[in-house]
C-alpha cells in the first residue's frame, strides 16, 4: 500500500533563514509525489512534482525537492524563508487503486515564518 | 495558465437539505476527484472519475453522495440529506493522465451545515 509520512505538524523558522519539510512515503511501486501549498482560506497549489524524471525537483517560488529511493524521502526545501510562504504544506503519493491512480495526502505541515 | 473553477465559494445549507457543488475540470483533462478537509483536519479523497464512471471511491462516499458529469463539462457532487458533520472545504480536482502530469485542484467549496 501506498503512503505518506510528513513527520512535523508545525515547523517555525525566521524570515531568510531555511525551510526544511520533512515527507517520507511508502510505496510497493516507482511513485509520483507532489507537494501543494495551502495558503489561509485559499485552495491547494501545486508546488511540484517528481514524476520518475530528475530527483532533485524545483518547483514555484523558490521550493525544491529531492527523491531520495533510498531513504523513501522527498522532503520539500527552500533555501531563505519569506513571510508570504507562512501556510499549510501537504506531501502527496500517488496510491493505485485498479486502474486509477488516487492522491493520497500526508496529514500536513504548518510553516510558521517570524519576523 | 488552465484553472479548475469551483462555486459557490461558500454554501450554508440546514440539515436534512440537499446540496449540489459544483466543478469544471480544465477541458482537456480526463480524470476527475473530489475531497474534502474537515476544519484543522486532513485532505480525504472521497472519489474518483473516469470514463463517465466511477473508478474509485472511500468509505466516505456513502449513498448519501454521488458525482455527474451531466454536460461533459460540468462535475458535480450531491449530497442528498446533509449531516452537520459534512460541514468542510470540499476541493474538486481534475488531470490529463494521472500521476504523469499532476492534479490541479480548485479553490474549494466552503460547505456550513446548521
Amino acid at each position: 500500500a501506498q503512503s505518506v509520512t510528513q513527520l512535523d505538524s508545525h515547523v517555525s523558522v525566521s524570515e531568510g533563514t531555511p525551510v526544511l519539510l520533512r515527507c517520507n512515503y511508502s510505496s510497493s511501486y516507482s511513485p509520483s509525489l507532489f507537494w501543494y501549498v495551502q495558503h489561509p482560506n485559499k485552495g491547494l497549489q501545486l508546488l511540484l512534482k517528481y514524476t520518475s524524471a530528475a530527483t532533485l525537483v524545483k518547483g514555484i517560488n523558490g521550493f525544491e525537492a529531492e527523491f531520495k529511493k533510498s531513504e523513501t524521502s522527498f522532503h520539500l526545501t527552500k533555501p531563505s524563508a519569506h513571510m508570504s510562504d507562512a501556510a499549510e504544506y501537504f506531501c502527496v503519493v500517488t496510491r493505485r487503486a485498479g486502474g486509477s491512480y488516487i492522491p493520497t495526502f500526508g496529514r500536513g505541515t504548518s510553516l510558521i515564518v517570524h519576523p | 495558465e488552465p484553472e479548475v473553477t469551483q462555486t459557490p465559494s461558500h454554501q450554508v445549507t440546514q440539515m436534512g437539505q440537499e446540496v449540489i457543488l459544483r466543478c469544471v475540470p480544465i477541458s482537456n483533462h480526463l480524470y476527475f476527484y473530489w475531497y474534502r478537509q474537515i476544519l484543522g483536519q486532513k485532505v480525504e479523497f472521497l472519489v474518483s472519475f473516469y470514463n463517465n464512471e466511477i473508478s474509485e471511491k472511500s468509505e466516505i462516499f456513502d449513498d448519501q453522495f454521488s458525482v455527474e458529469r451531466p454536460d461533459g463539462s460540468n462535475f458535480t457532487l450531491k449530497i442528498r440529506s446533509t449531516k452537520l458533520e459534512d460541514s468542510a472545504m470540499y476541493f474538486c480536482a481534475s488531470s490529463e493522465l494521472q500521476a504523469r502530469y499532476g492534479y490541479t485542484f480548485g479553490s474549494g467549496t466552503r460547505l456550513t451545515v446548521v
